[in-house]
C-alpha cells in the first residue's frame, strides 16, 4: 500500500520565481492538505482540497494557490517567491471526515535564494 | 484561536531513563488530539489519536494520555532509536490540525 508521495524532494529557486510542488495521496484517501514547516516550528496549515475544490484555507497570502485533480492528486503553487518562503512543504492525505487521521508525505524542501 | 504548547522544547535522556512530554491546549471544543513523530528532514509519522479525557493509547515504549487541558506522551525505557521530534496537534470544530512546536528528544546510549 503506497503512502503519500511528494515531488520533488528538494528545490532551489530565486526570489520572484514561481514553484509547483506535487502530491499523490495514500490509496483510498480523497482529501489533501498542505502545510508549511519552518525550521524549528510545527507545521502551519495552508489549505485543504476535497472534490477538486479548496475547502479550508489558513492564514497564507494569495501567492499560495493549489489544485486537486480527479485522481485526488494535488499541486501547490507559490508565485513571487520570497526568502521567507524557504521551508519544508508537507502534504497530508485523509478521508473527508474531519476527525480522520492525516498521513503525511516526506515533504519537499524549498530553498529560496 | 486554538493554541497548543509543548514542553519541554528539548529533552535529553539516557537510554532506559523514562520520562514524559507535555502538550497543553486551549481550544473551543476539542474533537481530537494527535501525536506524531518526526525525524529530521522527513514528514511527521502518525502515532496516536485521542478523543476524550481519560483515554489512553499505547504503542511499544510509548503511552499517550489525555485530560481536559493537556496530553502526556510517556516514554518508558527509551532507546536511541526513539530520538526524534514529537509533535502534538489538535482539531476543534471544523478547523484543520493546529500543531505545537514539538519536543526534540535525544536518547543517549
Amino acid at each position: 500500500d503506497a503512502g503519500v508521495t511528494q515531488s520533488p524532494t528538494h528545490l532551489i529557486k530565486t526570489r520572484g520565481q514561481q514553484v509547483t510542488l506535487r502530491c499523490s495521496p495514500k490509496s483510498g484517501h480523497d482529501t489533501v492538505s498542505w502545510y508549511q514547516q519552518a525550521l524549528g516550528q510545527g507545521p502551519q496549515f495552508i489549505f485543504q482540497y476535497y472534490e477538486e475544490e479548496e475547502r479550508q484555507r489558513g492564514n497564507f497570502p494569495d501567492r499560495f494557490s493549489g489544485h486537486q485533480f480527479p485522481n485526488y492528486s494535488s499541486e501547490l503553487n507559490v508565485n513571487a517567491l520570497l526568502l521567507g518562503d524557504s521551508a519544508l512543504y508537507l502534504c497530508a492525505s485523509s478521508l473527508v471526515s474531519g476527525l480522520d487521521t492525516q498521513y503525511f508525505g516526506p515533504g519537499t524542501r524549498l530553498t529560496v535564494l | 484561536e486554538d493554541q497548543v504548547t509543548q514542553s519541554p522544547e528539548a529533552l535529553r535522556l539516557q537510554e532506559g531513563e523514562s520520562s514524559s512530554l507535555n502538550c497543553s491546549y486551549t481550544v473551543s471544543g476539542l474533537r481530537g488530539l494527535f501525536w506524531y513523530r518526526q525525524d529530521p528532514g522527513k514528514g511527521p509519522e502518525f502515532l496516536f489519536t485521542l478523543y476524550s479525557a481519560g483515554e489512553e493509547k499505547e504503542k511499544e515504549r510509548l503511552k499517550a494520555t489525555l485530560t481536559k487541558k493537556e496530553s502526556f506522551l510517556h516514554i518508558t525505557a527509551p532507546k536511541p532509536e526513539d530520538s526524534a521530534t514529537y509533535l502534538c496537534a489538535v482539531v476543534s470544530g471544523n478547523t484543520p490540525l493546529v500543531f505545537g512546536k514539538g519536543t526534540r528528544l535525544s536518547v543517549i546510549a
